[in-house]
């Protein structure tokens, strides 16, 4: 299966802290995405790092990249209760275009 | 302006029928997808679509085709309808298709909730 893995399945946090949510998965890649998915909607696109970068940052967001063991970590700093949601990573591989989707990571902030 | 646009969002029907999903987008993007979300949120790809290319994922059933009137489109038909069809489906959209690989996000449409009783 082309399919990543998440870790944690679910985490709960109170609001201010940080979240980390990692992603690791099983080809070669030319990018990792990851994407919000709120609670019956559709997914909503954060952040996008390419094979060649290690890091990237959008706001409260850090995303980190090591393609040497093939994984992932998405930051969340400062979180707050409208972060709830569930975080998924994706990846696209090299000479590919589709997006392969991780198992996600159910994000509760508590208030 | 919705982006993605997915039409029904709800879908009801009983086990044999054919029902149709729409999907259309309004950004210029060159390829679209359908992808089913099943009740453990794993989302998998069943088809993406230029105008040049279909690609099918071998594991979708031959019930289920896609059909695209034009660029902005891309509808999805689903017939004989069994009960492990039931699930969310998200069309979305990106910009290039490149052989250079995907450098772009995609926007998902808001999801169809497709259950067969």
């Amino acid at each position: 299966s082309q399919q990543g893995e998440e870790d944690p399945q679910a985490l709960s946090i109170q609001e201010g802290e940080n979240a980390t949510m990692n992603c690791s998965y099983k080809t070669s890649i030319n990018n990792l995405q990851w994407y919000r998915q709120n609670s019956g909607r559709g997914l909503v696109h954060l952040i996008l790092i390419r094979s060649n970068e290690r890091e990237k940052h959008s706001g409260r967001l850090r995303v980190t990249l090591d393609t040497s063991k093939k994984s992932s970590s998405l930051l969340i700093t400062a979180s707050r209760a409208a972060d709830t949601a569930s975080y998924f990573c994706a990846t696209t591989q090299t000479g590919a275009n589709n997006l392969f989707f991780g198992t996600g990571t159910r994000l509760t902030v508590i208030p | 302006d919705t982006a993605v646009s997915q039409t029904p969002k709800y879908l009801v029907t009983q086990m044999g029928n054919d029902k149709s999903i729409k999907c259309e987008q309004n950004l210029g993007h060159d390829t679209m997808y359908w992808y089913k979300q099943d009740s453990k949120k794993f989302l998998k790809i069943m088809f993406s679509y230029n105008n040049k290319e279909l690609i099918i994922n071998e594991t979708v059933p031959n019930r289920f085709s896609p059909k695209s009137p034009d660029k902005a489109h891309l509808n999805l038909h689903i017939n004989s309808l069994e009960l492990g069809d039931s699930a969310v489906y998200f069309c979305a959209s990106s910009q290039d298709r490149g052989t250079t690989g995907r450098n772009y996000g995609y926007t998902f449409g808001s999801g169809t909730r497709l259950t067969v009783v």
